[in-house]
Formats: C-alpha cells, sequence, structure tokens
C-alpha cells in the first residue's frame, strides 16, 4: 500500500531558528496536506497544495508541493514556542483515500 | 462554522463493554473518515463513506468493529465486545468532494480497562 515517510522524526530547536522538515512517497498525489497537533487535540490543517511545484505560505510557515508529485515540504521560521507539537504531512489523489506520514515531532527550547 | 463534532470526547469502559462514538461531519461535505490514532501506529484507517455509502472498510480491525452513516450529518462507530488492545483516540474527519481538504474532530479518547 501508499506509504508516506517523514524527516526527521524528531527535532529540539532553539527559539528563533528556522524549521524544516519533508515527506516523501513512493507514489504521486494530487493534494498534499500540512497538520499540527498538539497534545489532547485532533489534527489542525495549516497548508493544502494542489499543484505541481505549488509554493504556499500560511503566516509564518511555507509548504511546497514537489515537482515530481512524490514529495513536499514544510518550513517555519523564526520559531516561538506555540510551535510544539508533531506535524503530520497526508497525500490524497483525487477522491480517494489521504495517506498520512508518521509525523515529525517538533520541540523548542526558550 | 462549526467544524466536525464528535462525542464523547473521553470514554473508559470494561472490557467486553460496548462502546459507540458519535460523529457530526461539517454541513456540506460529502466524505467522512474514521480514523484511529495510537503511539504505535500512529494516524490509522478504518473506513470511510461517500455521500453515506461505505467506500473502503478494510481498515476496520474485526468484526468487532462496525460503522454506519444512516444520513449525511450522523455517523457512528461501534465497538462490540471491546478489548483492551482497542483503547486508542478514534477521529473522525470530512471534506468536500474535489476540495483535498480534511477536517478532524477533537477525537474520543477511549480506554478499554
Amino acid at each position: 500500500g501508499q506509504q508516506l515517510n517523514q524527516s526527521p522524526q524528531s527535532m529540539f530547536i532553539q527559539e528563533g531558528e528556522d524549521v524544516s522538515m519533508n515527506c516523501t512517497s513512493s507514489s504521486i498525489f494530487n493534494t498534499w496536506l500540512w497538520y499540527k497537533q498538539e497534545p489532547g487535540e485532533g489534527p489542525v490543517l495549516l497548508i493544502a497544495l494542489y499543484k505541481a511545484g505549488e509554493l504556499t505560505s500560511n503566516g509564518r510557515l511555507t509548504a511546497q508541493f514537489g515537482i515530481t508529485r512524490k514529495d513536499s515540504f514544510l518550513n517555519i521560521s523564526a520559531s516561538i514556542p506555540s510551535d510544539v507539537g508533531i506535524y503530520f504531512c497526508a497525500g490524497q489523489l483525487y477522491g480517494q483515500n489521504f495517506v498520512f506520514g508518521p509525523g515529525t515531532r517538533l520541540s523548542v527550547l526558550p | 462554522d462549526a467544524g466536525v463534532i464528535q462525542s464523547p470526547r473521553h470514554e473508559v469502559t470494561e472490557m467486553g463493554q460496548e462502546v459507540t462514538l458519535r460523529c457530526k461531519p461539517i454541513s456540506g461535505h460529502d466524505y467522512l473518515f474514521w480514523y484511529r490514532q495510537t503511539m504505535m501506529r500512529g494516524l490509522e484507517l478504518l473506513i470511510y463513506f461517500n455521500n453515506n455509502v461505505p467506500i473502503d472498510d478494510s481498515g476496520m480491525p474485526e468484526d468487532r468493529f462496525s460503522a454506519k452513516m444512516p444520513n449525511a450529518s450522523f455517523s457512528t462507530l461501534k465497538i462490540q465486545p471491546s478489548e483492551p488492545r482497542d483503547s486508542a483516540v478514534y477521529f473522525c474527519a470530512s471534506s468536500r468532494l474535489g476540495d483535498g481538504e480534511l477536517f478532524f474532530g477533537e477525537g474520543s479518547r477511549l480506554t478499554v480497562l
């Protein structure tokens, strides 16, 4: 079946630093989604990408839909303590199931 | 707009008891998904519906699990009988056809003793 890989699995950074994480797949997708999950809550949608090569920003977050349609990247600039959480990527082929990655756990040190 | 609404938020039950989890998707969304999340296995798709019809239930662990969607605004996930290994957070999510954005509820945390 389809699988997504996310790297890194976890990261510890200093407040103010920039963060980069990525998601790769052996299959192509039409849509890439990035989520953040905090303890005791459901995943919250951060950014949705629909077109190969697309670069989309949401505040300090920027995500890109890879040209090959098999990968996506999420960057967070100038990290702050409330960025702490688990970041999930998800890919979808139109009308089909969403496939989720295992997540990247982000810790921000003050 | 109200998001995906799940109930109960927390459920503690004893092995062998029946558990029913409920979900109200976002109005106008055609797809409804049930996921289970554990530390070991992450987010696993259990079943999803399109226009109230089950499309893929291959993720349902076994016959003890069943899901229904009697109308566009309500779905249930039932576990009977429950076992300790069913302890997890169960999420419901919904999306609109062609939109590609999937929205999650806050989850139902199930503990089976």
